[in-house]
């Protein structure tokens, strides 16, 4: 059975830093591609980054591009996120998604969320 | 950036009632658009995928249909576990990009 597990999430300053961590399980993690995709509160998701199976290749919205970082360690079957410079509109709750392919595709199997608030 | 376009925002049902919902993407993107189930307080659940292909598990009453900008959701005979918020998505080109949502509510 495939398991998503988010975790790190919390209440963060704007300008502040926070790292997500996804622990995956019940599939072969190094040959998919991940994704991060966010839910603002009331809003519907909205992709953030993507990184490829062997962890070479990522992706990142404008919205987010310089500021965070998308990487995994197959060994470990985790995922992560790394966002720095947070800003308030970076509040939402933060899924990591499967993906079905390559690099980007259809998002197969969700984790449960974590949020992460920005305020001061 | 693909623009996907979702109507109606908010549709009340009756229980065996047929459910459509349909999504419009800004521009031709094939057959790449998903379609996904948001229940309160859950992630997003895969519902259909590549306009029509079915997803093991999900029930039969929900298809879909359309290719290039225009797209269908149809819930056959409607049933009280189906209220939920639904979502399309494209993938067809980054970044990657989803509709605003249809909310099902049941009478």
């Amino acid at each position: 059975e495939v398991q998503l597990v988010e975790s790190g999430g919390g209440l963060v300053r704007p300008g502040g830093s926070l790292r997500l961590s996804c622990a995956a399980s019940g599939f072969i993690f190094s040959n998919y591609a991940m994704n991060w995709v966010r839910q603002a509160p009331g809003k519907g998701p909205e992709w953030v980054s993507a990184i490829s199976g062997s962890g070479g290749t990522t992706y990142y919205a404008d919205s987010v591009k310089g500021r965070f970082t998308i990487s995994r360690d197959n060994s470990k079957t985790a995922l992560y996120l790394q966002m720095n410079s947070l800003r308030a509109d970076d509040t939402a709750i933060y899924y990591c998604a499967k993906v079905d392919a390559p690099y980007w595709g259809e998002f197969d199997y969700w984790g449960q969320g974590t949020l992460v608030t920005v305020s001061s | 950036e693909i623009v996907l376009t979702q109507s109606p925002d908010f549709q009340s049902v009756t229980p065996k009632e047929k459910v459509t919902i349909t999504c419009r993407a800004s521009q031709s993107i094939g057959s790449s658009l998903h379609w996904y189930q948001q229940k309160p307080d859950q992630s997003p659940k895969l519902l259909i995928r590549y306009a029509s292909q079915s997803i093991s598990g999900v029930p039969s009453r929900f298809s879909g249909s359309g290719s290039g900008t225009d797209f269908t959701l149809t819930i056959n005979s409607l049933e009280a576990a189906d209220a939920a918020t639904y979502y399309c998505h494209q993938s067809s080109s980054l970044p990657l990009t989803f509709g605003g949502g249809t909310k099902v509510e049941i009478k």
